[in-house]
C-alpha cells in the first residue's frame, strides 16, 4: 500500500538553528499537510498546501515556519529559528481530495536543546 | 471553537471482549470525522472515515457511527485482540476547511491476553 515517508525520523538541533523536515507524500495525492504533537498533548494542525500554495494555516504557523514543494515529489517544512517549544513530533500527511482520508507519515521527532 | 473530547482516556479489557470508544464534538457543522490508530512513537493510521451525510462505516471488526446532531461518534471494536492495543484518536474536519482536522486526545486501549 502506498505510504507517506518522512525523513529524518529524529532530529536534534540547537535553539536558534534552522531545520528542514522532509516528506514524500503519496504520489497521486494533491493535498498536503503538516501537523505536530507535543508530548502528551493533542495532534495539532499546522498548515495545508494545495496547487503550490498554502490553503490554510493555524495560529501556530507563524513567520518562523514555511513550507515548500521543491519538486514533484517532496514537501518540506522549514523552521527558521527553532525554539525550545518547537520540540514535538511533526507529522506530514496527504490526501487525494479534501473529502478523503488523510494518510500520515511516521513522523519526525524534533528535539530543540 | 470546535472541541473534541474522547472518553475514556484509557481502557483495559480482556481479549475477546467487544468494546466501544466514544468521541464528542461541540460544533455539529463538520465535514467528516475520521478515526485513527496511533502506536507508541509511530504515526497515525487511518481506520475509518465517515462523511457528515453518513451514519456509519464498517471495516472488518471495526464499526464507526456518527450522530452529527448530537455531536457524537462511537468506534465499536468486536472480539478485541492484543494487537488492537494502541491509542485511538478521533478527528473532525470543519466544514469549509481544507483538511484542518481537530483531534481529540485519544483513548489508550490495552487488550490483555
Amino acid at each position: 500500500e502506498p505510504e507517506v515517508t518522512q525523513t529524518p525520523s529524529h532530529q536534534v538541533t540547537q535553539m536558534g538553528q534552522e531545520v528542514i523536515l522532509r516528506c514524500v507524500p503519496i504520489s497521486n495525492h494533491l493535498y498536503f499537510y503538516w501537523y505536530r504533537q507535543i508530548l502528551g498533548q493533542k495532534v495539532e494542525f499546522l498548515v495545508s498546501f494545495y496547487n503550490n500554495e498554502i490553503s490554510e494555516k493555524s495560529e501556530i504557523f507563524d513567520d518562523q515556519f514555511s513550507v515548500e514543494r521543491p519538486d514533484g515529489s517532496n514537501f518540506t517544512l522549514k523552521i527558521r529559528s527553532t525554539k525550545l517549544e518547537d520540540s514535538a513530533m511533526y507529522f506530514c500527511a496527504s490526501s487525494g481530495d479534501t473529502n478523503e482520508k488523510l494518510f500520515f507519515g511516521s513522523g519526525t521527532q524534533l528535539s530543540v536543546l | 471553537k470546535q472541541e473534541v473530547t474522547q472518553i475514556p482516556a484509557a481502557l483495559s479489557v480482556p481479549e475477546g471482549e467487544n468494546l466501544v470508544l466514544n468521541c464528542s464534538f461541540t460544533d455539529s457543522a463538520i465535514y467528516n470525522l475520521q478515526w485513527f490508530r496511533q502506536d507508541p512513537g509511530k504515526g497515525l493510521t487511518s481506520l475509518l472515515l465517515i462523511q457528515s451525510s453518513q451514519r456509519e462505516q464498517t471495516s472488518g471488526r471495526l464499526n464507526a457511527s456518527l450522530d452529527k446532531s448530537s455531536g457524537r461518534s462511537t468506534l465499536y471494536i468486536a472480539a478485541s485482540q492484543p494487537g488492537d492495543s494502541a491509542t485511538y484518536l478521533c478527528a473532525v474536519r470543519r466544514g469549509g476547511s481544507q483538511g484542518n482536522l481537530i483531534f481529540g486526545k485519544g483513548t489508550k486501549l490495552s487488550v490483555k491476553p
